[in-house]
């Protein structure tokens, strides 16, 4: 079964601290990870986008990271800022359909002044 | 332009009402969507327009139907709605239709929608 796991579910740090968020998929076959970030109430806006060979992208302060062999995706933020308080969701496309990109549930990060 | 627009903001309607929801984008995107996403719940693909035809019907009950006037507009006509449909709408368009997987999303702000 097609699935898009992150963990944790939430998050809460104190501003200006680094966090990492994780993403497991078992999505096969695979075509890309993406990394959103979702303010509360508004769409998705996307942070970075790897296909197969690539193992890492950044974004400013945000860098993700994929490892294909494991079907793991990480995504780091550094020196953290109030604005970063949002969902963040990673999304697994498979094949050329659209019904096989796969939404994780996304953690919900806080940034606490 | 670079974004996709929604109109409106937020939208009240009662069980008996028809309105619709409106989504635009100008970057040439060929291929549209519709998504429901409720509170805390990642975004539930509903409907997916390709070269202007509809490609996808993820099973969306008849009181939602969607129509693409052209490439660069969609719209979701909301006719009898169940109080339990109350969530954020979100449209998203991509540059291809074909491959649909393969091709980035953008995401419009989404249309907060109650159903009293």
């Amino acid at each position: 079964k097609n699935q898009v796991e992150q963990s944790p579910q939430s998050l809460i740090i104190l501003e200006g601290k680094n966090c990492t968020l994780q993403c497991n998929y078992t999505v096969s076959p695979f075509s890309n990870l993406r990394w959103y970030k979702q303010d509360t109430g508004r769409g998705p806006v996307s942070l970075t986008i790897m296909t197969f060979s690539e193992n890492t992208k950044s974004n400013g302060r945000y860098t993700a990271t994929l490892d294909a062999d494991t079907k793991q995706s990480s995504l780091h933020i550094t020196a953290s800022q109030l604005s970063d308080s949002a969902s963040y969701i990673c999304v697994v496309s498979g094949d050329s359909s659209a019904s096989k990109i796969i939404f994780g549930s996304g953690t919900r990060l806080s940034i606490r002044p | 332009d670079t974004e996709v627009t929604q109109t409106p903001k937020h939208l009240v309607m009662g069980m008996t009402n028809k309105k619709s929801l409106k989504c635009e984008q100008h970057m040439g995107h060929r291929a549209m969507y519709w998504y429901k996403q409720k509170a805390k719940k990642p975004p539930e693909l509903m409907f997916v327009y390709s070269y202007e035809k509809l490609s996808i019907n993820e099973s969306v009950p008849s009181r939602f139907s969607p129509e693409c006037p052209n490439s660069s507009l969609l719209n979701l006509h909301l006719h009898a709605l169940q109080p339990e449909d109350s969530a954020l709408y979100l449209c998203a368009s991509s540059l291809m239709g074909g491959g649909l997987g393969n091709n980035e999303q953008f995401f419009g702000p989404g249309t907060r929608l109650t159903v009293l």
